[in-house]
C-alpha cells in the first residue's frame, strides 16, 4: 500500500505558483520522498526527489518538512502542459515505486 | 539518446490467450521494471529485472513471468487472460535507483 495522503484534486491558475502538498507521516529514516507526474496516455515522468533537504530543479522545487512527515511539490509557474496527475511516493533507494492515487492537477487559462 | 522503448503500443486479445510484452530499456540501464495501470488507478508494481534474474515481485499470480535478457531488455508474459488483465502496462528503467518510464502497452481483453 502507497505510504502517502495526497488531495484527489486541486486547480491552479496559469503563470501562478502550484503547491501540492503530501503527507507521509509513517516515513522511515532511509526513505527518499519522490516525485513522478503523469500526463495523459503517457509514462509517468519523474520530477524531484529528496531526502531532508529542500531541493530545486529546472522543473520544480520540493519542500519538506523539518520532521519529514510531510512534502509540498511548488510549480513556480504553472503552464496548461502542466496539467496532470502528480504522484508522491516515499521509497528506499533502489527499491520499487509504489503509487497511490495521486492528485490530479488541473491548469486553467 | 532513445529513452524506454515499449511494443506493441496497443494489443487486444481474447479471453485465455497469452501475450507478450517487450520493452528496450534506456541506453545505459540496467535494471527494469513492469507495471501494471488499471484506468483511473496509479500504477501497481509487477515485479523487476536486474542481471537477468527477478529481483523484486508485486502481488500479481504466477500468470505474470517474465524475462530479461543479456542486453537488457525485458519481456512481459501473461498466461490465461482474465478480462481484468486489461491495462496499461509500463516498464521503467533504471541505472542506481532513478527510473525512466515508457509510453506504455496498452492491452485489451476482451
Amino acid at each position: 500500500d502507497a505510504k502517502t495522503t495526497q488531495p484527489p484534486s486541486m486547480d491552479c491558475a496559469e503563470g501562478r505558483a502550484a503547491n501540492l502538498p503530501c503527507n507521509h507521516s509513517t516515513i522511515s529514516g532511509n526513505e527518499y520522498v519522490y516525485w513522478y507526474r503523469q500526463i495523459h496516455s503517457q509514462g509517468p515522468q519523474y520530477i524531484i526527489h529528496g531526502l531532508k533537504n529542500n531541493e530545486t530543479n529546472e522543473m520544480a522545487s520540493l519542500i519538506i518538512t523539518e520532521d519529514r512527515k510531510s512534502s509540498t511539490l511548488i510549480l513556480p509557474h504553472a503552464t496548461l502542459r502542466d496539467t496532470a496527475v502528480y504522484y508522491c511516493i516515499v521509497r528506499e533507494y533502489g527499491n520499487k515505486l509504489v503509487f497511490g492515487a495521486g492528485t490530479i492537477l488541473r491548469v486553467k487559462s | 539518446d532513445a529513452g524506454v522503448t515499449q511494443s506493441p503500443t496497443h494489443l487486444i486479445k481474447t479471453r485465455g490467450q497469452q501475450v507478450t510484452l517487450r520493452c528496450s530499456p534506456k541506453s545505459g540501464h540496467d535494471t527494469v521494471s513492469w507495471y501494471q495501470q488499471a484506468l483511473g488507478q496509479g500504477p501497481q508494481f509487477i515485479f523487476q529485472y536486474y542481471e537477468e534474474e527477478e529481483r523484486q515481485r508485486g502481488n500479481f499470480p504466477d500468470r505474470f513471468s517474465g524475462h530479461q535478457f543479456p542486453n537488457y531488455s525485458s519481456e512481459l508474459n501473461v498466461n490465461a487472460l482474465l478480462l481484468g488483465d486489461s491495462a496499461l502496462y509500463l516498464c521503467a528503467s533504471s541505472f542506481e535507483s532513478l527510473g525512466t518510464f515508457g509510453s506504455g502497452t496498452r492491452l485489451t481483453v476482451v
